[in-house]
C-alpha cells in the first residue's frame, strides 16, 4: 500500500517569513496531491491540491510542487501570518476513489 | 450550515458498548469515507461508499466496525463491544461525483472508560 512520509513534523517561524512542508510517497500510482489544514479542534479543510499531470500550483500565498520522478511534493507558504499557525496534512491517492493515505502531519507556529 | 455535519459531537462510553455514529452529507455529495484520527496522526482511511454501496473497506475496520449507508445520504458508524483503544476522533467526508474535493465534517470524538 501507498505510505507518505512528512516532514518537519514542528516548524516555527516569525511572520512574514517562508514556509515549506515536505511529503515523499511510495506508489508510483498515486496521481492526486492534497493538502489539508488543521486548526486546533477543527475539521481538517482542503487548502490546495494537485494532480500527477501538473508540476506546481500557486493559489495566492500558497503553493503546492510535485516531482513525480523523485516522488515527492511540497507546500510553499510565503509572507506567513499568525492565523496560518495549524497541523497541515499531506496525502496522496491513486484511482478513481480517490481514498487517500496522510502523512502524519506538521504543526507550523507563526510567532508574531 | 450546509456543511458536512455529524452527532454526536462527543462520546464516552464504557468498555463493551456499542456506540452508533451519524454523518450527513453535503446534498449533492454521491460519495462518503469514514476516517479514525487519533492525537498526532494523520486521518487514517476506514471505509469509502458510493450511493449506498460500501465499495472499500480499510484492515483498519474489524469485525467489530460496521458501516452502513442504507439510501445513498446520511450514514452511519457502528463499534460493537467498545475498547479502550477505539478512543480516537472519528470523522467523515464527502465529494461529488468525479471532482476529487473531499469535506469533512467536525468529528465525533469518542472516549471508551
Amino acid at each position: 500500500g501507498e505510505n507518505v512520509e512528512q516532514h518537519p513534523s514542528t516548524l516555527s517561524v516569525q511572520e512574514g517569513d517562508s514556509a515549506v512542508i515536505k511529503c515523499t510517497y511510495s506508489d508510483s500510482a498515486s496521481n492526486y496531491f492534497p493538502w489539508y489544514k488543521q486548526e486546533l479542534g477543527k475539521r481538517p479543510q482542503l487548502i490546495i491540491d494537485i494532480r500527477s499531470n501538473v508540476g506546481e500550483k500557486k493559489d495566492q500565498r500558497i503553493a503546492v510542487t510535485l516531482n513525480k520522478t523523485a516522488k515527492h511534493f511540497s507546500l510553499h507558504i510565503t509572507e506567513t501570518q499568525p492565523e496560518d499557525s495549524a497541523v497541515y496534512f499531506c496525502a496522496a491517492s491513486s484511482g478513481g476513489s480517490y481514498i487517500p493515505t496522510f502523512g502524519r502531519g506538521t504543526s507550523l507556529i507563526v510567532h508574531p | 450550515d450546509t456543511g458536512v455535519s455529524q452527532d454526536p459531537r462527543h462520546k464516552i462510553t464504557k468498555r463493551g458498548q456499542n456506540v452508533t455514529f451519524r454523518c450527513d452529507p453535503i446534498s449533492e455529495h454521491n460519495r462518503l469515507y469514514w476516517y479514525r484520527q487519533t492525537l498526532g496522526q494523520g486521518p487514517e482511511f476506514l471505509t469509502y461508499f458510493q450511493n449506498e454501496a460500501q465499495l472499500e473497506k480499510s484492515r483498519l475496520l474489524s469485525d467489530r466496525f460496521s458501516a452502513e449507508r442504507p439510501k445513498g445520504s446520511f450514514s452511519t458508524l457502528e463499534i460493537q463491544r467498545t475498547e479502550q483503544g477505539d478512543s480516537a476522533m472519528y470523522l467523515c467526508a464527502t465529494r461529488q461525483g468525479a471532482k476529487a474535493e473531499q469535506y469533512f465534517g467536525p468529528g465525533t470524538r469518542l472516549t471508551v472508560t
